[in-house]
């Protein structure tokens, strides 16, 4: 049963470009949330999305934005990158927004450095 | 909004009990859950309490008082597989969480 898988492990952009992390939930799940973390520092979340909708937002700028596609996999693009941008981004997957006993599933994350 | 407060490290000796303590301001509540995260990994579940009172899972256990807005995570029987990082997160509606900035835990032999 494969869990919450993220690509790539680690990148490398330059300020002002644009990325895209990609990540496929665990076998079952269909809602994926984005989280950011910032070296020694909790995550801090960006959005969720369930049924291919943004479904709730945390305090991030437009800049960041998502996507979700029928089989549940998900996208997060972040345009014009800022050095600040620089983080861990957790992928992690549940059962439904209003199944609250599901815990989050974590992927490893995809390290992002903006040089 | 929403705050988390715990402790930024806490050392202990393997085979001793260290409790990790975390409080919250929240504006919605449905409960309280556990994470830790070793160096380089993703977090992993631990615990979840919806409801006041102890929640025992092996090794691990959770408590939450909601009237004091206080919970903990007790760790017993520390092994050196322990060391990690460990974070309180307040779940909100729709399943979102906000995590606290995380106790680092180091266990010596």
């Amino acid at each position: 049963d494969a869990g919450v898988t993220q690509s790539p492990t680690h990148l490398i952009k330059t300020r002002g470009q644009q990325v895209t992390l990609r990540c496929s939930p665990k076998s079952g799940h269909d809602t994926v949330s984005w989280y950011q973390q910032a070296l020694g520092q909790g995550p801090q979340f960006i959005f969720q999305y369930y049924e291919e909708e943004e479904r709730q937002r945390g305090n991030f700028p437009d800049r960041f934005s998502g996507h979700q596609f029928p089989n549940y996999s998900s996208e997060l693009n972040v345009n014009a990158l800022l050095l600040g941008d620089s983080a861990l981004y957790l992928c992690a997957s549940s059962l439904g927004p209003t199944t609250r006993n599901s815990p989050l599933h974590f992927g490893n994350g995809t390290r992002l450095t903006v040089t | 909004g929403q705050s988390l407060e715990q402790p930024s490290e806490v050392t202990a000796v393997e085979g001793a009990i260290v409790q990790i303590n975390c409080t919250y301001q929240t504006s919605g509540f449905y409960g309280l859950s556990w994470y830790q995260q070793h160096d380089g990994g993703a977090p992993t579940f631990l615990s979840y309490n919806a409801l006041d009172g102890l929640e025992e899972t092996g090794r691990f256990s959770s408590f939450l008082s909601r009237s004091d807005s206080y919970g903990y995570l007790l760790l017993q029987e520390l092994q050196m597989k322990d060391s990690a990082s460990y974070f309180c997160a307040v779940k909100g509606a729709g399943n979102m969480l906000t995590f606290g900035g995380g106790t680092r835990l180091m266990v010596k032999p």
